[in-house]
This record gives C-alpha cells, sequence and structure tokens, in this order.
C-alpha cells in the first residue's frame, strides 16, 4: 500500500545530542511537510519543501533543519535538541502545487523524548 | 496567532446520537476546509472536507457545514459510533495551498 513511513517511531535522545528523524513516501507526492505536535495542541508546521524548493515557517528556531534528497525521503535533524523539543513529528505529504486541492497523508509520527 | 481554533477540547456523546464538532477561523482568505480523525498511535487521516464556495458536503454518516459569515464550521457524525472514538482536527486553507493551518483538536468519545 503506497503511504508515508516514519522512524523510528519513538526515539530517546540526550540533551544536547544531534538526532535525526526520517520520513519516506511511496505516493510521490511534490510536498512533504514536518510538524511538531505537544499534547493537546494544534501540529506546529515547523517547514515544507515543495519539490526541491524548502519554505521554512518564520518561528521555527535554527535548531531544527530539514533534507530532501529526493522526491521520496524527508529527514528532519534537532542539532541540540532541549527539554523543551519533546514532543510527537509528524511528517506528512500533499500532491500540492497551484490550483491542486489536496488533502494531507501524514505518517505516524515519531515520538521524541529528551533526557 | 492560531487562525483556526477548536475551543473544545473533549466531547462525550452516547452511540446513536450526534456529535457536532466546531471550528472557527479568524482569515476569510481560507478557501478550503478539512477534518481529520487521528486515533492513538497513529497519524492523522482525512475524513471530509469543503470548498469556500458550499455550505454543506456530506459523505455517509458524516456533514461538514460552513458558515462563511460567522469564520464557523461544524462536523456532524449522525449516528455516532464507539469506533468514532479519536481526535477530530480542523484544518484550513489559504491561497498557498501548500501550507495547511490546524486547530489543537477535540477529543470525542462515543459510550456504548
Amino acid at each position: 500500500d503506497a503511504m508515508v513511513i516514519q522512524n523510528p517511531r519513538y526515539q530517546v535522545t540526550q540533551f544536547g545530542k544531534p538526532v535525526t528523524l526520517s520520513c519516506s513516501q511511496t505516493l510521490n507526492h511534490n510536498v512533504m511537510y514536518w510538524y511538531q505536535q505537544k499534547s493537546s495542541q494544534a501540529p506546529k508546521l515547523l517547514f515544507h519543501y515543495y519539490d526541491k524548493d524548502f519554505n521554512n515557517e518564520a518561528d521555527t528556531p535554527d535548531n531544527f533543519q530539514s533534507r530532501r534528497p529526493n522526491t521520496s525521503f524527508c529527514f528532519l535533524d534537532i542539532r541540540s535538541p532541549g527539554l523543551g523539543d519533546a514532543a510527537m513529528y509528524l511528517c506528512a505529504t500533499s500532491r500540492g502545487g497551484p490550483g491542486k486541492l489536496s488533502e494531507q497523508y501524514f505518517g505516524p509520527g515519531t515520538r521524541l523524548t529528551v533526557t | 496567532d492560531q487562525q483556526v481554533k477548536q475551543n473544545s477540547p473533549s466531547l462525550s456523546v452516547q452511540e446513536g446520537r450526534i456529535s457536532i464538532l466546531n471550528c472557527d477561523y479568524t482569515n476569510s482568505m481560507f478557501d478550503y476546509f478539512l477534518w481529520y480523525k487521528k486515533y492513538p498511535a497513529e497519524g492523522p487521516t482525512f475524513l471530509i472536507s469543503i470548498s469556500s464556495i458550499k455550505d454543506k458536503n456530506e459523505d455517509g454518516r458524516f456533514t461538514v457545514f460552513l458558515n462563511k459569515s460567522a469564520k464557523h464550521l461544524s462536523l456532524h457524525i449522525v449516528p455516532s459510533q464507539p469506533g468514532d472514538s479519536a481526535v477530530y482536527f480542523c484544518a484550513a486553507i489559504g491561497d498557498n495551498f501548500n501550507k495547511f493551518y490546524f486547530g489543537s483538536g477535540t477529543k470525542l468519545n462515543v459510550k456504548p
């Protein structure tokens, strides 16, 4: 089945130790997104790629970086995780593009714990 | 500043009755609205959507109503089933079709 896959599902990292979360998709969608979601809050968009074009949200900390080496894969790098970065990280895709209203397809998320 | 708001964090309904989940937005430029459903340990899944040129869209037990003048939309589930118990997120898209704005979610509990 075509889908959005996130690995790992649970990640524990130490304060200040770099961590990478990964996302892959078999939908061949143009757009890939990374969201941060904390308990009882709306998913917060960190950034998205439209093909290779990177779009950073103005309030996304510099501590968060992303890479999209090809259509299928997208990575979220947290350079120096703090305790406040503990959250669920959701990857999503959509067909995207002007005039192409399309719902997003989400992965199951990666639960990040910072010790 | 949150542009999409779900002011009820939770809702409890008896099986067979109607569930009504509400969502308010502030940006009159939003063109398209969506509802997502999320079970624990899973990502949100798309449920139903509505374009700003319509005021109602129905899909089986699920109906979304849009009141543009009030900047309000609602999701009706009739009849509610225990399997509908989940967190429901409202989302909106503006002129940038790639950017989705989400509400904070409403946790629905349907009691048998």
